[in-house]
């Protein structure tokens, strides 16, 4: 079974700041990965996903994140955040092979942006 | 990317009620899967509807507290049985396509 950790469950910063939001997973098969948005009172919107390839993936707001499989890692990065980035942000894995299969969920990261 | 539509976005509902909640996808999919998130908590998968197959249940949920109906393979149901206060939670429906998964806006139920 795949399990996600979030190692931060609030993160303040302040406008234009760059940011980083943890994310580390264990599988014992090749995983994907996902990073998603929750914006109050809203659904979850993908922000990026890695299948495979690149270990570097961009996605939607100008988030971006690396996939590590040594550190078992898979960070999400903004290099300057505005107010609109305050949401929760959850990573997420699923296993790499077989077809889609469940998502595992991390406990979430709240991203608070400080004028 | 697929689109889901949830209904309703919220509800209260008394205790010991049901409530229905309907997901509609426009496209054709395989695989819908019933999360919850309860009050600042993550997602907790409830279970996964093929179409044409009995859906599956992860641990700790059962039919008969949350049966769902997967008659075709655009549209879904999850029905919260007999509730309580503890039900009071954000309920998911998503959706597997060949960009990923999908996810509806949620349902915000509250039980008084």
């Amino acid at each position: 079974a795949q399990s996600v950790t979030q190692l931060d469950s609030q993160v303040p910063v302040f406008e234009e700041a760059p940011v980083e939001l943890r994310c580390n997973y264990s599988s014992s098969v090749s995983v994907y990965l996902f990073w998603y948005v929750q914006y109050p009172n809203q659904g979850l919107q993908l922000l990026l996903k890695y299948l495979s390839g690149s270990t570097l993936v961009k996605g939607i707001n100008g988030f971006e994140a690396e996939f590590n499989k040594s550190q078992t890692s898979f960070h999400l990065r903004k290099p300057s955040v505005h107010i609109s980035d305050t949401a929760e942000y959850f990573c997420a894995v699923t296993r790499g092979s077989g077809g889609y299969q469940k998502v595992t969920f991390g406990t979430g990261t709240k991203l608070q942006v400080i004028p | 990317s697929a689109v889901i539509s949830q209904k309703p976005s919220r509800d209260i509902c008394q205790r010991g009620t049901s409530l229905t909640i309907q997901c509609q996808v426009d496209s054709q999919v395989t695989m819908m899967f019933w999360y919850r998130q309860q009050p600042g908590q993550s997602l907790t998968l409830i279970a996964t509807a093929n179409q044409g197959s009995e859906a599956t249940y992860e641990s700790g949920f059962v039919i008969d507290k949350f049966p769902i109906s997967r008659p075709n393979l655009t549209f879904s149901t999850l029905t919260v049985s007999n509730m309580s206060p503890e039900d009071s939670s954000i309920y998911l429906c998503s959706v597997v396509t060949a960009d990923g998964y999908t996810f509806g806006s949620g349902t915000r139920l509250t039980v008084v």
